[in-house]
């Protein structure tokens, strides 16, 4: 299956500073890509999708402020954590859509916040 | 998307073969069913998809009802490498809109020894 690579795979910040992590489509072109977080014993949450040149779609209850998005070429989306605070910690995904619909995920990326 | 019903966890014998079922009996006929399984700590990892035939690959294969109301994905030779988190979703494939992916809380595959 083709491969999306996500960066860091785990970081621990202070409260209040911000963390960005980085999700690549190394083999294909994602026109779409699409981030969840995953708090511990639970399922795969979707946060918000986002489309190549344009802005983000959250999900409700996702603030955008706060989860900022950017997905500015069809292999790069960068989700930011704003002044993170220990409730921020979780686990993040990245997913990527190639041409033919099917869904490829990133290894994720835990977020510890002290 | 139709929602979807997993048993939460299932064992299966390192060797013998892991079949997992699902249910989607609100399916629609534009929406395939779709398998990942998440390893700990991991992102998910795509599995199968299937319209109304069955379907097989290098991983598995996955037999879907007549009526598409339910599936059972299945691991010929589960090692204990197989053990995960396994999630069946039925979601319409292909267009922007079409592909996000809702997860239940899918089925955990424990293979022992």
């Amino acid at each position: 299956g083709a491969v999306v690579s996500q960066h860091p795979s785990w970081v621990i910040c202070k409260s209040g500073t911000s963390v960005k992590i980085e999700c690549r489509s190394l083999d294909f072109q994602a026109t779409t890509m699409f981030w969840y977080r995953q708090f511990p014993k639970q399922s795969l949450m979707l946060m918000a999708t986002s489309n190549e040149g344009s802005k983000a779609t959250y999900e409700q209850g996702v603030e955008k402020d706060k989860f900022l998005i950017n997905h500015a070429s069809l292999t790069l989306s960068t989700l930011t954590v704003t002044s993170a605070h220990p409730e921020d910690s979780s686990f993040y995904i990245c997913g990527g859509a190639s041409n033919t619909g099917e869904l490829f995920f990133g290894e994720g990326s835990r977020l510890t916040v002290l | 998307d139709a929602k979807t019903t997993q048993p939460t966890s299932m064992d299966c014998a390192e060797g013998r073969a892991a079949n997992l079922p699902c249910n989607h009996s609100t399916i629609s006929g534009n929406e395939y069913v779709y398998w990942y399984r998440q390893i700990h700590s991991q992102g998910p990892q795509y599995i199968i998809h299937g319209l109304k035939n069955n379907e097989t690959n290098e991983m598995a294969s996955l037999i879907i009802t007549e009526d598409r109301k339910s599936s059972t994905l299945i691991l010929p030779h589960a090692t204990l490498r197989d053990t995960a988190v396994y999630y069946c979703i039925v979601r319409v494939s292909g267009g922007n809109a079409g592909n996000m992916l809702t997860f239940g809380g899918g089925t955990r595959l424990m293979v022992k020894p």
